[in-house]
Parts: C-alpha cells; sequence; structure tokens
C-alpha cells in the first residue's frame, strides 16, 4: 500500500489565489521530506529540501516567498503556492525519506496537479 | 545543466526479451545511484538502487549496472512483460544511499512492453 499520501491529488484555482499541498508519510516518519515539480516529458526538478521544525532548503531559482514549505511534524509537510499564476501550473510531487516498508529510502507521493486558470 | 542524463526518450521490447535502460551523469559526487518506474500522474516508485562501491546489483528480473570510469549505468530487465510499460528514472545522490540526501533525476525513458 502507499507510505506517502498527498492531497489534493489535482486542484484548479484562479490566478491570484493559493494553494495549499499536503504530504503525509504514513506508517513512518520522515525527517526529511522533498518538494518536486515536473512538466510534461520533462525529468523531475527538485524544488526545496525540508527538515521537520527549522526552515526549507530552497535549491536556485525557486522563490521561497512563492512557495511556502512547513514542516509542522515527522509526518507531515506542506507546501502553499502562493498568488498563483498559469506558469505555475504543474505536477508537485513530495518524497519522504525514511525507514519504511523498502528500507531507508525516498518514498514518494502520488502527485498533485495544479492547473492555475 | 543536466547532471544525470538519459538520452533515449523511449524503448519498445518485444515481450520476453531484454530491455535495457541507459543513464549517464557528469558529476563525480555522486556516489549512489537509483532507478524508478513511475506511471502517468502517479508517484515514482523505487526500483533498484546501487552504491559507487559496486559494480552490479540484482533484484530478481532487474540488474543494474554501474561503470564509474565510464560515468554510467544501466537497468536491465530481463525477461520483460506487458506490465513493465512505464516512464524509468534514473536518479543520482551524493550521500552515500543516506535517504535524506537530494537525488538528481534524469528526463526519463519511456519502456514499452509489446505482447
Amino acid at each position: 500500500g502507499a507510505v506517502v499520501s498527498q492531497h489534493p491529488s489535482w486542484v484548479i484555482c484562479k490566478s491570484g489565489t493559493s494553494v495549499k499541498i499536503e504530504c503525509r508519510s504514513l506508517d513512518f516518519q520522515a525527517t526529511t521530506m522533498f518538494w518536486y515539480r515536473q512538466f510534461p516529458k520533462q525529468s523531475l526538478m527538485l524544488m526545496a529540501t525540508s527538515n521537520e521544525g527549522s526552515k526549507a532548503t530552497y535549491e536556485q531559482g525557486v522563490e521561497k516567498d512563492k512557495f511556502l514549505i512547513n514542516h509542522a511534524s515527522l509526518t507531515l509537510s506542506t507546501l502553499t503556492v502562493t498568488s498563483a499564476h498559469p506558469e505555475d501550473s504543474s505536477f508537485y510531487i513530495c518524497s519522504a525519506s525514511g525507514l519504511g516498508p523498502e528500507g531507508d529510502t525516498q518514498y514518494f507521493g502520488p502527485g498533485t496537479r495544479l492547473t492555475v486558470l | 545543466d543536466q547532471q544525470v542524463k538519459q538520452n533515449s526518450p523511449s524503448l519498445s521490447v518485444q515481450e520476453g526479451r531484454i530491455s535495457i535502460l541507459n543513464c549517464d551523469y557528469t558529476n563525480s559526487m555522486f556516489d549512489y545511484f537509483l532507478w524508478y518506474k513511475k506511471y502517468p500522474a502517479e508517484g515514482p516508485t523505487f526500483l533498484i538502487s546501487i552504491s559507487s562501491i559496486k559494480d552490479k546489483n540484482e533484484d530478481g528480473r532487474f540488474t543494474v549496472f554501474l561503470n564509474k570510469s565510464a560515468k554510467h549505468l544501466s537497468l536491465h530487465i530481463v525477461p520483460s512483460q506487458p506490465g513493465d510499460s512505464a516512464v524509468y528514472f534514473c536518479a543520482a545522490s551524493g550521500g552515500s544511499g543516506g535517504s535524506n540526501y537530494k537525488l538528481t533525476f534524469g528526463k526519463g525513458t519511456l519502456l514499452t512492453v509489446n505482447p
């Protein structure tokens, strides 16, 4: 069964609104969570690394004020896309690192499809 | 600058034959490599990994080979099955296998296994 869940699985919003995406590790504690985005036929691009209880580390070129990450507990991280615009439309995937059913590795969520109108 | 390259965007093989997926990397600091399988609109699923201290790792039908001098790795699937049809991503890390190190992904190769 799934070890990492994401909610919502898809969302459509109007330009200028904010959208929050949740990433939860199920049945294991994740000290580190990662947020990726994927454009069609492209690779997964790491946006930020999030450690529980501390500020996220953003990759070069990713606006931290636009993509707010909160890692409030060992099982939950949230990504908020603030003032979303059509160019933010993408597939957002989180991963959680920890000791899960396949051992100590990163487990990926099913992704969230964001469409900004 | 693509640090992990999968130069074949697609591969088509016959059921029962071998599938060979290739991956090249440029960053000498990478010391741990992983292969993921991904279906459309789903997250990647871990398949197999290899540490830079090894040159081969096998798990059932899946074998990963690593050539450090050439900065090249490959995933062999034998025998290939129609259910293997998916996008395969190669990923690399500099964390010696630690799960809390960030991964750098290639663009993926779409494998189609024909019955």
